[in-house]
């Protein structure tokens, strides 16, 4: 079965681009969820999706940061101006009825 | 400026020995709780999971054991072996359960030395 992918698994750009990080769930799951990892903080949870209805964007650091679920199999993150300390690694989970959250492998993004 | 970051807690064990993962949680409230593993270059993956009118779940080779008195959680890894060798990471569900969201703890690595 395929898992939570994401794409991409890497990304370097400058400071002030747009980078976009893109999350197809596994097929069935209605949670979709956006985390980050860093040293500094952990694995913060920025955002989630119930049935493609952002639920709780609480996380979401400034409004550089937007995602968007316009159907149930794909979901992006958007940053808009990049900066440096957004450098990090982005995971993308998805989840069924009452089951665990299973990740993929994350994008580790590099914003020079 | 110098960075900090996080310092994990490391538990280093030998082959072949069990190991014992712990982790306080937060929230007395919280119904769900789950352990996952992250090898490095990969994502979070889930080991075992238990609900909060339990307080001992077996899985292959791993047990957790849930203290809701104390709020504790631990991860019981029997015959550890290399490959156990990753960061743990203790979750738990804040109800209403049917969010699904999460809170994690900030992990801790188990090496194994063969």
């Amino acid at each position: 079965d395929a898992g939570v992918i994401q794409s991409p698994r890497h990304e370097v750009t400058e400071m002030g681009q747009e980078v976009t990080l893109r999350c197809k769930p596994i097929s069935g799951h209605n949670s979709l969820f956006w985390y980050r990892q860093t040293m500094m903080r952990g694995l913060e949870l920025l955002i989630y999706f119930n049935n493609n209805v952002p639920i709780d964007d609480s996380g979401m650091p400034e409004d550089r940061f937007s995602a968007k679920m316009p159907n149930a199999s794909f979901s992006t993150l958007k940053i808009q101006p990049s900066e440096p300390r957004d450098s990090a690694v982005y995971f993308c989970a998805s989840s069924g009825g009452n089951q665990p959250q299973h990740f993929g492998d994350g994008t580790r993004l590099s914003i020079l | 400026g110098e960075s900090v970051g996080l310092h994990l807690p490391t538990l280093s064990v030998q082959e072949g020995d069990n190991s014992i993962i712990n982790c306080a949680y937060s929230n007395s409230a919280s119904d769900y709780f789950i352990w996952y593993k992250q090898e490095s270059g990969k994502g979070p993956q889930f080991i075992i999971d238990i609900r909060s009118n339990m307080d001992k779940r077996q899985g292959q080779r791993v047990t957790v054991l849930l203290n809701k008195t104390v709020k504790h959680l631990s991860l019981q890894i029997a015959a550890t072996q290399p490959g156990d060798s990753a960061v743990y990471f203790c979750a738990e569900n804040i109800p209403p359960s049917n969010t699904g969201k999460l809170i994690f703890g900030q992990g801790t690595t188990l090496q194994v030395k063969p």
